[in-house]
């Protein structure tokens, strides 16, 4: 079985500082890796995704993340975030060739302060 | 730009009733899904449905729960006796074709509260 583990609950930062937010995963198997951004009131949109090759992936609203295999991690970095990015990030595996199913971490809930 | 819907956004029942979550995938995706989201823990798959069939479920979907795409375009959620634990937000996902690496979709989410 797969499982994913976002180590920080809540990050606050200011406006244009950089974030990281963290995301660990474990499973026996390959895995394709998701980033999703849930704004308030609105469904879970797709930020980016790792399938395979390069393992630094760029995904919408200048945020991008890097796959580590040794690390089994997939943090997600933004060099300079704006208010607007104030919202819930969800990691999440899906097994490769396998079901379709996502299995998600808890989420983090990014808070970008004036 | 196509999105998923979901209705009602807020529902709230008393403990034993049935509910049905409805869900509006993306016109043309084939496959279809529900997750929950209990209030402060993570987003836990319930079930995938394709070809008018189930393709994959979880332990939590149990006999209570059901699916059905009744007439082309709707993804229903039938829990048929509600219990306190099923207060969750319940989130609809659809996407075009297979592969573990494509697109879901999610809709904006029904928030149920058991009473």
């Amino acid at each position: 079985a797969q499982s994913v583990t976002q180590l920080d609950s809540q990050v606050p930062v200011f406006e244009e500082a950089p974030v990281e937010l963290r995301c660990n995963y474990s499973s026996s198997v390959s895995v394709y890796l998701f980033w999703y951004v849930q704004y308030p009131n609105q469904g879970l949109q797709l930020l980016l995704k790792y399938l395979s090759g390069s393992t630094l992936v760029k995904g919408i609203n200048g945020f991008e993340a890097e796959f580590n295999k040794s690390q089994t991690s997939f943090h997600l970095r933004k060099p300079s975030v704006h208010i607007s990015d104030t919202a819930e990030y969800f990691c999440a595996v899906r097994v490769t060739g396998g079901g379709n199913k996502l299995t998600f971490g808890t989420g983090t809930q990014l808070k970008v302060e004036l | 730009e196509p999105e998923v819907t979901q209705t009602p956004s807020h529902q709230v029942t008393q403990m034993g009733q049935e509910v049905i979550l409805r869900c509006v995938p993306i016109s043309n995706h084939l496959y279809f899904y529900w997750y929950r989201q209990i209030l402060g823990q993570k987003v836990e798959f319930l079930v995938s449905f394709y070809n008018n069939e189930i393709s994959e479920k979880s332990e939590i979907f149990d006999d209570q729960f059901s699916v059905e795409r009744p007439d082309g375009s709707n993804f229903t959620l039938k829990i048929r006796s509600t219990k306190l634990e099923d207060s969750a937000m319940y989130f609809c996902a659809s996407m075009a074709t297979g592969g573990s690496g494509n697109e879901q979709f999610f809709g904006p989410g029904t928030r149920l509260t058991v009473l």
